[in-house]
């Protein structure tokens, strides 16, 4: 398996912009977990899917925000407005299960001027 | 809520030397702890994974310990090389992964 595999690697917009980020998990995973990461905040868990249902968005910062799974090979992370501040890395990670070894992608460095 | 910390922030030491890791959780209903690694400008890669039950794990030059009680695991590093520089991070796994902040370590030729 290619492992976690995000798209796309980088992404430059202007503010006010609407910006999806793309994840294919490893085939057979159950899990599925959003990330960003920042200097300040470190990694900070936005959302997560068990079996393609969304089980904890708490992390999720504002509406603005919005996460989904249609199918067990495919998530999108939205961000619409976008703002500087969404300025981060941002990491998909995939498992068997919720507690099982979690694998990462190689994430998407976000910019937003 | 859960909080995850890591000492020391920062570690450079010169090649050859052992050294170790610690991280410390306030939660100790946790179902397992992992240790990440991370270059910079990459991704998290699993190190090793822990579950509650168990005491250790060791994969190579690395091994980790968990002590649940005290909410505390270190992550010992044998032997070390300039390949092993790289930012650690312990996340503790109780519902959702809690990341630690991480020890970035320089390791000097």
């Amino acid at each position: 398996d290619a492992g976690v595999i995000q798209s796309p690697r980088h992404e430059v917009t202007e503010m006010g912009q609407e910006v999806t980020l793309r994840c294919k998990p490893i085939s057979g995973h159950n899990s599925l977990f959003w990330y960003r990461q920042t200097m300040m905040r470190g990694l900070e868990l936005l959302i997560y899917f068990n079996n393609n249902v969304p089980i904890d968005d708490s992390g999720m910062p504002e509406d603005r925000f919005s996460a989904k799974m249609p199918n067990a090979s495919f998530s999108t992370l939205k961000i619409q407005p976008s703002e500087p501040r969404d300025s981060a890395v941002y990491f998909c990670a995939s498992s068997f299960g919720v507690s099982d070894e979690a694998f990462f992608g190689q994430g998407t460095r976000l910019t937003v001027v | 809520k859960q909080e995850v910390t890591q000492i020391p922030a920062a570690l450079s030491v010169p090649e050859g030397e052992n050294l170790v890791l610690n991280c410390s959780f306030t939660d100790s209903a946790i179902y397992n702890l992992q240790w990440f690694r991370q270059d910079p400008g990459k991704g998290l890669t699993s190190l090793l994974l822990i579950q509650s039950s168990q005491r250790e794990q060791t994969s190579g030059r690395l091994n980790a310990s968990l002590d649940k009680s005290s909410g505390r695991s270190t992550l010992y590093i044998a032997a070390s090389q300039p390949g092993d520089s790289a930012t650690y991070l312990c996340a503790v796994e109780g519902g959702k992964l809690i990341f630690g902040q991480g020890t970035e370590l320089s390791v000097k030729p």
